[in-house]
């Protein structure tokens, strides 16, 4: 089966600090894992794929299979960053249970 | 459409009446997902079409959910005997299914269910 466990529910940041998303999974076969963002009244978005290793909106994440983590990092936290994000893998993509991300300004 | 498209948006029902959700995906978008999500948890997966086939139903929590996508693009959620814990937050997503697709989604806005 395919799981993501987001541990920690409620992330609170100053602005610009950095910020951290921690994401494990455990997985049979290749991984393919995602992060996705859903800000304040708005649709569920992708926000990155491990695949393209891009940085959007200056967020990265390396998927370290040493240490099944797929882990979400910002340096410099904006108030923009204010929103849920899940960490899912391919297939039916279940979700985990997300992070509630708050940057105070 | 530009996007995935849900109706209603917001839905009220008594409990014990059946109600339908339906999903318009984008044009030509092979696989269709549903999920619930209820309010502070993550999307829960329901279930998967590929076109027509309805591929994976594990997810529906009981036989009073029904899904069809009868000529592989509209799909309908169905809810028979609603219960209060069925209120929720339902979400539509689509997505192309090929070699470089990587099953990134495209969600709807959702269609918020709420049993009186």
């Amino acid at each position: 089966a395919q799981r993501v466990t987001q541990p920690e529910k409620l992330l609170s940041v100053f602005k610009g600090a950095p910020v951290e998303l921690k994401c494990n999974y455990s997985y049979s076969g290749s991984p393919e894992l995602f992060w996705y963002v859903q800000y304040s009244r708005q649709r569920l978005q992708l926000l990155l794929r491990h695949i393209s290793r891009e940085s959007i909106k200056g967020f990265t994440a390396d998927l370290n299979k040493g240490e099944t983590s797929f882990h979400l990092k910002k340096p410099f936290a904006q108030e923009e960053d204010s929103a849920m994000y899940y960490c899912a893998p391919r297939g039916r993509l279940a979700f985990g249970k997300g992070n509630q991300v708050v940057v105070i300004p | 459409g530009a996007g995935v498209s849900q109706s209603p948006r917001y839905k009220v029902a008594k409990r014990g009446q059946d109600v339908a959700l339906r999903c318009d995906p984008i044009s030509g978008h092979v696989s269709l997902f549903w999920y619930q999500q209820a309010l502070g948890q993550g999307p829960e997966f329901l279930t998967y079409f590929q076109n027509e086939a309805q591929l994976d139903k594990s997810g529906l929590p009981s036989d009073r959910f029904f899904a069809e996508r009868p000529e592989g693009s509209v799909s309908t959620l169905k809810i028979q005997r609603t219960q209060q814990e069925d209120s929720a937050v339902y979400l539509c997503a689509s997505s192309t299914w090929g070699n470089s697709g990587a099953n990134v989604l495209t969600f709807g806005a959702g269609s918020r269910l709420t049993v009186l």
